[in-house]
């Protein structure tokens, strides 16, 4: 059974620090990977995709890194913002005819100015 | 943003007593899905639809049900609310095309007394 993990469950930085998010899965079988992004009392946003057969996928100040084989992918926050604060989430799907989203308990980031 | 929107957005009510909690979207998506939210133990799938009048069950499903009558329009009820069902739940859709890439809803804040 696949299960995900994101470690640190909290993270306070300040403001300009460059950061990494983790997340881990334990089937490395899947078809892709997506961080999401939080803010509190809304729903949920799609940060970044990656396809099973992708390494890394931009957008921003956003970087997130799979590594199949090891289970892991990273989520790279360059230059902070007290905007970015927020709870970050990774999901897995899973290889197979099977779409639906397996999700980790997220990370929670504050950014201090 | 897609056009979801969760209705209503929160709610207290009393155990024993019928919830039904109404998505509707703007934007034609096929799948449709509803998620509870719960502190240590994240986003789970209770029930989702992938067209009118075709549904299948979550993780979580046990005392909920659903109904979709119209592509637009996905309800969740819960025929006799439990404490356990104190949750805030997430709607969310998707395209035939990219299933896994989901766009959520606001949430709905359940209380159950």
């Amino acid at each position: 059974k696949q299960e995900v993990t994101q470690i640190p469950a909290a993270l306070s930085v300040p403001e300009g620090e460059n950061l990494v998010l983790n997340c881990s899965f334990t089937d490395s079988a899947i078809y892709n990977l997506q961080w999401f992004r939080q803010d509190p009392g809304k729903g949920l946003t799609s940060l970044l995709l990656i396809q099973s057969s992708q390494r890394e996928q931009t957008s921003g100040r956003l970087n997130a890194s799979l590594d199949k084989s090891s289970g892991r992918s990273t989520l790279y926050i360059a230059a902070s913002q007290p905007g970015d604060s927020a709870t970050y989430l990774c999901a897995v799907v899973n290889a197979g005819n099977n779409r639906k989203l397996i999700w980790g308990l997220g990370t929670s980031l504050a950014v201090n100015p | 943003d897609a056009g979801i929107t969760q209705s209503p957005r929160h709610k207290v009510t009393e155990t024993g007593t019928p919830v039904t909690l109404r998505c509707h979207q703007t934007e034609n998506h096929r799948y449709m899905y509803w998620y509870r939210q719960d502190p240590g133990h994240g986003l789970r799938l209770i029930h989702y639809s992938y067209g009118v009048k075709d549904t299948d069950k979550g993780e979580v499903s046990d005392g909920y049900s659903v109904s979709r009558s119209k592509t637009e329009d996905f309800l969740l009820t819960l025929e006799s609310a439990t404490s356990s069902q104190t949750s805030v739940y997430f709607c969310a859709i998707s395209e035939s095309t990219s299933p896994e890439t989901q766009y959520f809803g606001p949430g709905t804040r359940l209380l159950v007394l």
